[in-house]
Formats: structure tokens, sequence, C-alpha cells
């Protein structure tokens, strides 16, 4: 298994540009997070989802969208990129049921926005 | 809202000593979570705590919860340097799945 990946590793963005940071789990997970750790600082979950088709907000949601039309895929889109967005990303699965606890974290996408 | 408190923030100790991470949080958690992350890398799970008086050990590292005192604590025992690292805990107010971290504590074991 290839575990959580996430793509890209590095991006550069200008203000106002938009992307999707892709993440994938063939773990067949139900749970998928998406975080983002700003220098120094813990985690703060921007969404997350507890199954295909079904997604909901986190602590800081806004100016983010993610949508899971699959149980293996969990993108999460940047609208109009502001500086403030500049951080790295981590998305995360966990298992259904008693394991479900148990969280898995991709590698990162450290994303910068000039 | 549950807000999550570790302390200290930065540890610098010896190797072979003992030290104590303390992880406060505000409001009921009966699920406290801790992780390891290395400089540059992802986050790894170490201990899930699912109850009061929930004790798990691991090598050096052995986690506690007291949901009554709102604490939970990550004691090192003998530390190694391999054990340098920012170690994070997290709680989830019940059954919402949004999980709060604590701002972490860069351990820093010194040979």
């Amino acid at each position: 298994n290839a575990g959580v990946t996430q793509t890209p590793k590095f991006r550069i963005l200008k203000i106002g540009q938009s992307m999707t940071l892709q993440c994938a789990q063939d773990m067949n997970h139900n749970y998928m997070y998406w975080y983002r750790q700003d220098p120094g600082m813990g985690l703060k979950l921007i969404y997350y989802s507890v199954g295909a088709g079904i997604t909901d907000k986190g602590e800081v949601p806004n100016g983010y969208n993610v949508s899971r039309s699959t149980t293996e895929d969990f993108p999460l889109r940047l609208e109009l990129a502001a500086p403030s967005q500049t951080s790295v990303y981590f998305c995360a699965s966990s298992p259904p049921g008693a394991l479900r606890d148990t969280q898995y974290f991709g590698p990162g996408t450290r994303l910068t926005v000039l | 809202e549950l807000k999550v408190e570790q302390n200290p923030l930065f540890l610098s100790m010896q190797e072979g000593k003992n030290y104590t991470i303390y992880c406060n949080y505000s409001t009921t958690s009966d699920r406290l979570y801790w992780y390891r992350q290395d400089p540059g890398k992802s986050l790894e799970s170490l201990f899930v705590l699912l109850s009061n008086g929930a004790v798990k050990q691991e090598g050096r590292l052995m986690a506690s919860l007291d949901t009554k005192a709102r604490l939970s604590t990550l004691h090192i025992t003998a530390a190694v340097h391999d054990l340098s690292a920012t170690y994070f805990c997290a709680g989830d107010t019940s059954g919402t799945y949004k999980y709060i971290f604590g701002t972490g504590t860069r351990l820093k074991v010194l040979a």
C-alpha cells in the first residue's frame, strides 16, 4: 500500500491564483481530513469527510473548498490564494469503527503565496 | 469550544534523564492523542487514549489520561537522542471528528 499520498510536494502561487491540492489513500479508509500547519504551530483542521459525498467544516475552512466523490480521493481547492494561506498542508485518513482514532498522515504540501 | 494547551513549548534535556510533557484541555474530551513530528516531516501517531485512567507505553514513552483533571501526560524515561522531535497532543470533542491540536513541545535531547 502507498498509504496517503499528496501532490504536489511544493508549490508557489501568486495572490489571486487558484489551485487544487490532491490527496489519495489506498487503505479503503472512510474518514479523511485536511489540516494546515503554520510555522512553529500545531495543526488546524480545515475540512473533513466521513465518507464519499459527505464533508464538513473544521476549525479554519474559510478560503477553501473540498469534495469527496470517491472513497480514495479528497482534493482541497484554494480559490483566490492569499498570503495568509502560506502553510504546510497535510492530508490524513483513518479507518472506520474502533480503529478510527488512529490517523495516517500524508507527507504534506508546502505552499507559498506571494 | 475545545482548547488544548501543552507545556513546556521547548524542552532541552540530557540523555538518560526523565521528563514529562503536559497536555491540558478545556472542555470534555474523552479521547486524547499523541503524535510525533520530525523536522520537515509528517506526523506519526504515537498513542490513542480513549478512557479515563488509560495508560499506554511504547519504549521510553508512556502516556496517560486523567479526564477528571482534563490532563494528559507524556513521560519520557532515560531519554536518548533519537527521541528529539516535536510532540503534539490533540483532543476530540466526542463524536465530532473535529480534532484540536496543541501547539507542540519541541524536544531536544543532548548527548
